[in-house]
């Protein structure tokens, strides 16, 4: 049990373009889900926590309007990357919790190429 | 942010060897989480630790979660080659804003050679 499908799995897209990325938990409810950035060789770093139902609360430093959350089911939420640019190009990953579990399953991620 | 010391950073051993790495931290978290990440994929859960003083195994794995709650060690026993991969710890905070969040550590890199 706990699986948490992301997609997709990697996208390239053209500089100025909105991309959008997907987290769905397959078996079970997830009341929160967590969007994660990583560089390479580096560790995860929380960009926001998402709510169903509510608005996302994000990390200090992340642009709230550049990243746009949306959890409007207990099975999905979404990442849109709003006119992406180059220095976005990296590794997306997103992990749900299931209530008052911490069981933290990740996504597989997405690798994000803006050129 | 908040994140966690990880040491080793990276590794680089003998198939059969042991490994051992750790995590320290100077919040107390009420849960410590392992990880393994391999290329192109999301962190898997190996172990997850809920109480101070927690021992446990998973297989040729064993973690642990320190008294103070502040720190936590992980040893893999006679590595194999697909023991390779990035390990990385997780703390989930205790309280305040920053409730049921994860931190994570920097990452130990093992290279395992056959």
């Amino acid at each position: 049990g706990a699986v948490v499908s992301q997609h997709p799995s990697w996208v390239i897209c053209k500089s100025g373009t909105s991309v959008k990325i997907e987290c769905r938990s397959l078996d079970f409810q997830a009341t929160t889900m967590f969007w994660y950035r990583q560089f390479p060789k580096q560790s995860l770093m929380l960009m926001a926590t998402s709510n169903e139902g509510s608005k996302a609360t994000y990390e200090q430093g992340v642009e709230k309007d550049k990243f746009l959350i949306n959890h409007a089911s207990l099975t999905l939420s979404t990442l849109t990357v709003t006119s992406a640019h180059p220095e976005d190009s990296s590794f997306y990953i997103c992990s749900a919790s299931r209530t008052g579990n911490y069981g933290y399953t990740f996504g597989s991620g997405t690798r994000l190429t803006v050129v | 942010g908040q994140q966690l010391n990880q040491s080793p950073q990276s590794m680089f051993i003998q198939e059969g060897e042991d490994v051992s790495m750790n995590c320290t931290s100077s919040s107390i978290f009420n849960t410590w989480l392992w990880y393994k990440q391999e290329p192109g994929e999301g962190p898997v859960l190996l172990i997850a630790l809920y109480k101070a003083g927690e021992l446990t195994s998973n297989g040729r794995l064993t973690a642990q979660f320190g008294i103070t709650r502040k720190d936590s060690f992980l040893n893999i026993s006679a590595s194999i080659p697909s023991d390779v991969g990035i390990y990385f710890c997780a703390g989930v905070n205790a309280g305040g804003t920053s409730y049921g969040k994860l931190t994570f550590g920097q990452g130990t890199i093992l290279t395992v050679h056959p």
